[in-house]
């Protein structure tokens, strides 16, 4: 079993729509999540921590599920700029950063 | 202020080559970070250095693969001999880990395209 696990998409959706994605880790001692966003042929970027009480930064909110090991980002009123890759990425033992492969989302007019 | 700074951009080269990969991290970083990228498995990590020393070196796939941090400003990720199978985006990233937080801020360069063939 992948440690980070990824629906790769990709998911189409028209602009202004609410779109969802979930991510599976397969290490429950695991102890920091972020979600990162790559653009085509670029590198990754962090787009926002997740912390345990969920949080949110303008349209994008993040949760995370210890007991189910799961973390989800959800994107409200989506743009055509938020056409990209979001990368799930978890921390194991010290500063180790794992990534998932991806899920896939573009924003139709 | 510059980021990471990561070169070749691209390289083509021939099965049995060697390739040099390098990498300037942030200035004032203490850790940095080697990843392949590849459409199959994603970005996984070949290894990591703390204060130029590495610390986590359990993703090099094999002896064919070798990396230096001979100072806090330059590392080295190389490749010999090199295989189609190596073909991939490789990317060098950096950050600055104070105490036992971990803000998860990877800073990463554009990333070195390499196709073996």
């Amino acid at each position: 079993r992948k440690e980070v696990e990824q629906d790769p998409g990709p998911f189409n959706v028209p602009e202004g729509a609410t779109v969802a994605f979930n991510c599976t880790y397969s290490n429950s001692a695991s102890q920091s999540f972020f979600w990162y966003r790559q653009d085509c042929r670029k590198e990754p970027k962090l787009l926002m921590s997740v912390y345990s009480s969920g949080n949110e930064d303008g349209r994008f909110t993040a949760q995370l599920n210890r007991a189910s090991q799961y973390i989800s980002l959800l994107i409200r009123d989506s743009k055509l700029s938020d056409s990209a890759t979001y990368l799930c990425v978890v921390t194991g033992g010290g500063n180790k950063l794992t990534f998932g492969t991806g899920t896939q989302l573009k924003v139709e007019l | 202020d510059a980021g990471v700074i990561q070169s070749p951009r691209h390289e083509v080269t021939e099965m049995g080559q060697e390739v040099t990969l390098r990498c300037k991290p942030i200035s004032g970083h203490d850790y940095l970070f080697w990843y392949r990228q590849t459409m199959m498995r994603g970005l996984e990590l070949l290894i990591y250095f703390n204060n130029n020393v590495p610390i986590d070196d359990s993703g090099m796939p094999e002896d064919r693969f070798s990396a230096k941090m001979p100072n806090a400003s330059f590392s080295t990720l190389k490749i010999q001999p090199s295989e189609p199978r190596d073909s991939a985006v490789y990317f060098c990233a950096s950050s600055s880990l104070t105490g036992t937080e971990n803000t998860g801020e990877l800073f990463f360069g554009e990333g070195s395209r390499l196709t073996v063939l």
